[in-house]
């Protein structure tokens, strides 16, 4: 199936460094989501956005959907040792049958303390 | 709380034995989903279901089964046709209006001996 270009595939960072990845899609996207998962357990929504252009903060983190609608981006501003784990964008390209997520192959984040 | 519960969270099966994940949701979702995950990647879609009785592939359904007698039900036979079956499995579920925001449970992971 198709999947999105998530990049960097991983990162090893200090902690009190901020964390940028972002993903790139070759068609446009009504929905962009940027989940975490941890070892062992299932991803967890962090930010969705819905239309271009659109910047949303959760905390630390930032999250923006291009507007070209064809990317998005996950920022991590001062990160800290609970941030590890790997990250996974994921599109919707539409409605109907479109309403299914393409995801990203992940980033996976390490912090050293 | 709402949320989804997968059981059981480890189980080991020799080869040529069905086996079947359970996943029960109370968010009142209408859509479900059943994910494979293997290292390196990503999620990927082996069936869902928008209402029930009713349900379709995804991208890798050979070898699996799933059934949707109740709104809160679905569940995922993993049968001995499936050729490499070890891998962490994940579901989730969603409102059907709207964007396709998948809420996840904590994952399933089957092991064959």
């Amino acid at each position: 199936g198709q999947q999105l270009n998530q990049s960097p595939q991983s990162m090893f960072i200090q902690e009190g460094e901020d964390v940028s990845m972002n993903c790139t899609s070759s068609s446009i996207f009504n929905t962009w989501l940027w989940y975490k998962q941890e070892p062992g357990e299932g991803p967890v929504l962090l930010i969705a956005l819905y239309k271009a252009g659109e910047l949303t903060s959760n905390g630390r983190l930032t999250a923006q959907f291009g507007i070209t609608r064809k990317d998005s981006f996950l920022n991590i501003s001062a990160s800290i040792p609970s941030d590890v784990g790997i990250y996974f964008c994921a599109g919707q390209p539409g409605a109907g049958n479109n309403r299914k997520l393409i995801w990203g192959l992940g980033t996976s984040l390490a912090v050293n303390p | 709380d709402g949320g989804i519960t997968q059981s059981p969270k480890y189980l080991f099966r020799k080869e040529g034995q069905n086996v079947t994940l359970s996943c029960e949701q109370n968010l009142n979702h209408d859509a479900m989903y059943w994910y494979r995950q293997d290292p390196g990647q990503g999620l990927r879609l082996i069936y869902y279901s928008q209402i029930v009785n009713d349900f379709q592939k995804g991208d890798i359904a050979e070898g699996y089964s799933v059934s949707r007698e109740k709104k809160e039900s679905f569940p995922l036979t993993v049968t001995s046709a499936q050729k490499n079956p070890t891998a962490f499995y994940l579901c989730a579920s969603s409102q059907i209006s709207g964007a396709n925001v998948l809420t996840f449970g904590a994952g399933s992971r089957l092991t064959v001996l």
